[in-house]
């Protein structure tokens, strides 16, 4: 069974801060990992994604997360966030080689820029 | 850009009643999926639906929930008897292929009183 432990439910930071949010998971199967952005009533929005190849990936907005096998990680970083980050970010991962799978995603965090 | 439609954006019911929940996946998408977010919570999976039947299920989707697609374009939740725990927000899935992203629509909040 796959799980997503997603370390800082809240993660409070001023504008042009750099951020970092902790994701670490467990699988017995090789996954795939995401990183989802929710913004107030909105649906869940892909960051990035990794899938293979290189350990550090990036995405939109500026994001960017780096995979670490060893550490079973897969943390968020943006070097200067912006007060449009405000949202709920969500990690999930899912099995690599079953199609159609699910995804299981951690309980989020709440990443608050403020000015 | 295509993407996830959902209606209606938020539903109320009584405690008791079937509600369908309906969802347009992207035209050309091939796999369906329904999540749920309890207010609160994490989001969890319900179901994957692919080739007109469903390819994976959770232990939350008992017999109380089915999935349809009636037709070309919607894929459709239905909860047949709601209970106060029921109340969540719903949200539909697709993806082109079972390993591609998911693209998710904005979700339907279930009000269950």
């Amino acid at each position: 069974a796959q799980s997503v432990t997603q370390l800082d439910s809240q993660v409070p930071v001023f504008e042009e801060a750099p951020v970092e949010l902790r994701c670490n998971y467990s699988s017995s199967v090789s996954v795939y990992l995401f990183w989802y952005v929710q913004y107030p009533n909105q649906g869940l929005q892909l960051l990035l994604k990794y899938l293979s190849g290189s350990t550090l990936v990036k995405g939109i907005n500026g994001f960017e997360a780096e995979f670490n096998k060893s550490q079973t990680s897969f943390h968020l970083r943006k070097p200067s966030v912006h007060i449009s980050d405000t949202a709920e970010y969500f990690c999930a991962v899912s099995d690599l080689y079953q199609a159609g799978t699910a995804l299981i995603f951690g309980k989020g965090t709440t990443l608050s820029v403020s000015s | 850009e295509p993407e996830v439609t959902q209606t209606p954006s938020h539903q109320v019911t009584q405690m008791g009643q079937e509600v369908i929940l309906r969802c347009v996946p992207i035209s050309n998408h091939l796999y369906f999926y329904w999540y749920r977010q309890i207010l609160g919570q994490k989001v969890e999976f319900l179901v994957s639906f692919y080739n007109n039947e469903i390819s994976e299920k959770s232990e939350i989707f008992d017999d109380q929930f089915s999935v349809e697609r009636p037709d070309g374009s919607n894929f459709t939740l239905k909860i047949r008897s709601t209970k106060l725990e029921d109340s969540a927000m719903y949200f539909c899935a697709s993806s082109l292929g079972g390993l591609d992203e998911q693209f998710f629509g904005p979700g339907t909040r279930l009000t269950v009183l």
